[in-house]
C-alpha cells in the first residue's frame, strides 16, 4: 500500500490567497482526520470524518478554513484567503476505524504564507 | 474537551540507558492512549497504545503504562539506541461511537547520545 498520500509537499504563497491542500487516505480506511503542526501549538486536530462525512470540525480556525470529502478516496482542506500565521505542516491521517485503531499519517504539506 | 499534559520537552540519555517520557490527561472518559514517533521531515508514526482495561504493553524494548486512578501514563524505553532520536507525542481519545480524533501533547525530542 502507498500509504496516506498528500499534496503538494511545499506550498509557498501570498498573503490573500487561495490555498488548497489534497489528501488520498490509504484505501479501505472510513476515517479520515486533518490537523496541524506549529512550534506553539503542536498538533492539533482540525476535523475528521468518518465515512466521508464530517463529525467534528470544532477545531477548525475560523471560517478561512473549509474541509471537504467528496468521496472515500479524496479529501481538501482549502484556506481562503490564507495568511501568514496560517504557515504550519497539515497533516492527513486516515484510519480504518475511527478512534478505534491506529490513524496512519501522511508526509505533511508544508505551508508558508509570506 | 481533552487536555494533555507531556513531560519533559527534551530529553537527553546515553546510548544503552533507559528512557521515560511521562503524559497527564484531563478527561476521564478517555479510553485509547496511543504513542507517536516523528522523524524529521515525516509525520507521526504509531510506536505502541494502550486501553483503559489494561494497565501496561509492551513490544520488545518499549513499554507503556497507564494509570488510570490518577490519570497518567507513560512511554518507557530500554536499552536506547541512536535510531530512538525523534520526538514523541503522546495522546489521548475517547473511542466511543464513531471516529474520533486525538489529542495529543506537546511532545518530547528525545536525544540518544553515543
Amino acid at each position: 500500500d502507498a500509504g496516506v498520500i498528500q499534496s503538494p509537499r511545499h506550498e509557498v504563497t501570498e498573503m490573500g490567497q487561495e490555498v488548497t491542500l489534497r489528501c488520498k487516505p490509504i484505501s479501505g480506511h472510513n476515517s479520515l482526520f486533518w490537523y496541524r503542526q506549529t512550534m506553539m501549538r503542536g498538533l492539533e486536530l482540525l476535523i475528521y470524518f468518518n465515512n466521508n462525512v464530517p463529525i467534528d470540525d470544532s477545531g477548525m480556525p475560523e471560517d478561512r478554513f473549509s474541509a471537504k470529502m467528496p468521496n472515500a478516496s479524496f479529501s481538501t482542506l482549502k484556506i481562503q484567503p490564507s495568511e501568514p500565521r496560517d504557515s504550519a505542516v497539515y497533516f492527513c491521517a486516515s484510519s480504518s476505524n475511527g478512534g478505534r485503531s491506529e490513524q496512519f499519517f501522511g508526509p505533511g504539506t508544508r505551508l508558508t504564507v509570506l | 474537551g481533552e487536555n494533555v499534559e507531556q513531560h519533559p520537552s527534551t530529553l537527553s540519555v546515553q546510548e544503552g540507558d533507559s528512557a521515560v517520557i511521562k503524559c497527564t490527561y484531563s478527561d476521564s472518559a478517555s479510553n485509547y492512549f496511543p504513542w507517536y514517533k516523528q522523524e524529521l521531515g515525516k509525520g507521526p508514526q504509531l510506536i505502541i497504545d494502550i486501553r483503559s482495561n489494561v494497565g501496561e504493553k509492551k513490544d520488545q524494548r518499549i513499554a507503556v503504562t497507564l494509570n488510570k486512578t490518577a490519570k497518567h501514563f507513560s512511554l518507557h524505553i530500554t536499552e536506547t539506541q541512536p535510531e530512538d532520536s525523534a520526538v514523541y507525542f503522546c495522546a489521548a481519545a475517547y473511542s466511543g461511537g464513531g471516529a474520533d480524533g486525538l489529542t495529543f501533547g506537546k511532545g518530547t525530542h528525545l536525544i540518544i547520545q553515543p
